[in-house]
């Protein structure tokens, strides 16, 4: 079955040091990969995506993800994190069989302390 | 990028109720858009694809007759929760991908919907 698994439901680091937030992924094919970040009450918002070159991905907000192919991982980083970057994080796949659909983890509230 | 917009943000109605939350693409055109539910501190589960001018796919172990969901028109969809419960009160967001192009599975999100059913 196709998942995706974000292992850390919370992330505590200080501001100014480098964050790391997991993800890995299970799926047919080669994936699309997605990170969105969420707001309290708000939607979401795309930060970027890995469809196929580079595997080392940069997106919005100074944020970049590196997709490993042999891990299947697809963890976000930040070489300096912010205090306005506390969010919640979500790692989404595109489902093989239904390309209009993502999936989705579960989350992780990145929690960026002063 | 592309925005999504979604009315109201909040809504709290009386139990029996019917309530409607719209969901627009502002700048392009969606034959496709989806219907998210979020728990709190859970993640998003996708309630329906809502395709343009026919009906909405619904997944597994939701109510096609609870929520109704109309996409009449490439810019808009509707998702009415009929007859709402307490156990309605949720976060729900929309979402939509431009339809030209290749499609790479980027989406764009609406605010979200908080429902309060009291």
């Amino acid at each position: 079955a196709q998942s995706v698994a974000q292992p850390e439901d919370q992330v505590n680091v200080a501001e100014g040091n480098p964050l790391t937030v997991k993800c890995t992924y299970s799926v047919s094919g080669n994936p699309y990969l997605f990170w969105y970040v969420q707001y309290p009450n708000r939607g979401l918002q795309f930060l970027l995506k890995y469809i196929t070159g580079d595997n080392l991905v940069k997106g919005s907000y100074g944020f970049e993800a590196e997709f490993n192919k042999s891990q299947t991982s697809f963890h976000l980083k930040k070489p300096s994190a912010l205090v306005s970057d506390s969010a919640l994080y979500f790692c989404a796949v595109r489902d093989y069989y239904n390309t209009d659909k993502l999936i989705f983890g579960t989350g992780t509230r990145l929690q960026v302390f002063p | 990028g592309a925005v999504v917009s979604q009315h109201p943000s909040r809504v709290i109605c009386k139990s029996g109720t019917s309530v409607k939350i719209e969901c627009r693409s502002l700048d392009f055109q969606a034959t496709t858009m989806f219907w998210y539910r979020q728990f709190p501190k859970q993640s998003l589960m996708l309630m329906a694809t809502s395709n343009e001018g026919s009906k909405a796919t619904y997944e597994q172990g939701v109510e096609k007759d609870k929520f109704l969901i109309n996409h009449a028109s490439l810019t808009l969809s509707t998702l009415t929760v009929t007859s709402a419960h307490p156990e309605d009160s949720s976060f729900y967001i929309c979402s939509a991908r431009p339809g030209a192009g290749a499609n790479t599975g980027e989406l764009f999100f609406g605010e979200g919907s908080r429902l309060t059913v009291l």
